[in-house]
């Protein structure tokens, strides 16, 4: 079937550390999203990805860098200058033309910063 | 930019109706839901386009005023399952290239 893997489930890292979420899909899909989740506050844009080698800034990609080589393919690193980047993490997928799509997530990275 | 959602939460019993509504300052081409169970991925319900007709989905159906710039979702008929956080999506022209979410609304259906 296919879908979207987000790895790993859950995440730890020591302050001062760069980290790297993965996501991959086998939907075919063009776009790709990253989104931050915190309690309280829905799901909030960080990167996002229309074809490959290219992607865009969401609203909070301070402290966050994607690439994206592959369509399959956008991992997010979250980096030391990210303040406070414990959250929960998902990704996304949707095609090019969503008049009836929508979008299709991941089961998500909880990441904690100890 | 972000949509307004009210009510921030919602409690019911089985068989009760609900309304969930979401509200934008901006024109709106499209509205987009999604129920999230805890700790799990959103989950697609349905899609309102500017012009467009009421959607409906078994027992939750949306509409989309467009003079109002406010989508709303009805539950009929509350089932446990119905249970989760549910958001709203939002582009402001055709194929934005993303999504812009709502806060969230909580409903939690009892026996």
């Amino acid at each position: 079937d296919g879908g979207i893997t987000q790895s790993p489930k859950y995440l730890f890292r020591k302050e001062g550390q760069n980290v790297t979420l993965s996501c991959e899909q086998n939907l075919n899909h063009d776009a790709m999203y990253w989104y931050r989740q915190d309690p309280g506050q829905g799901l909030r844009l960080i990167y996002y990805s229309q074809i490959v080698n290219d992607f865009q800034k969401g609203d909070i990609a301070e402290g966050y860098s994607v690439s994206r080589e592959k369509k399959e393919s956008f991992p997010l690193t979250v980096t030391s200058a990210q303040k406070n980047p414990t959250a929960f993490y998902l990704c996304a997928s949707s095609i090019e033309a969503r008049e009836d799509y929508g979008y299709t997530f991941g089961s998500g990275t909880r990441l904690t910063v100890v | 930019q972000q949509p307004v959602q009210s009510p921030q939460a919602v409690i019911l019993r089985e068989g009760e109706d609900a309304v969930i509504n979401c509200s934008s300052s901006k024109a709106l081409y499209s509205v987009h839901w999604y129920r999230q169970k805890h700790g799990e991925a959103p989950v697609f319900l349905m899609i309102l386009l500017k012009g467009g007709e009421q959607k409906g989905h078994e027992k939750i159906s949306a509409s989309f005023n467009e003079k109002k710039q406010q989508s709303s979702l009805y539950l009929t008929a509350s089932q446990l399952s119905y249970s989760g956080t549910y958001f709203c999506g939002t582009e402001r022209t055709y194929n934005t290239d993303k999504l812009i979410f709502g806060t969230g609304t909580r409903l939690q259906v009892f026996p």
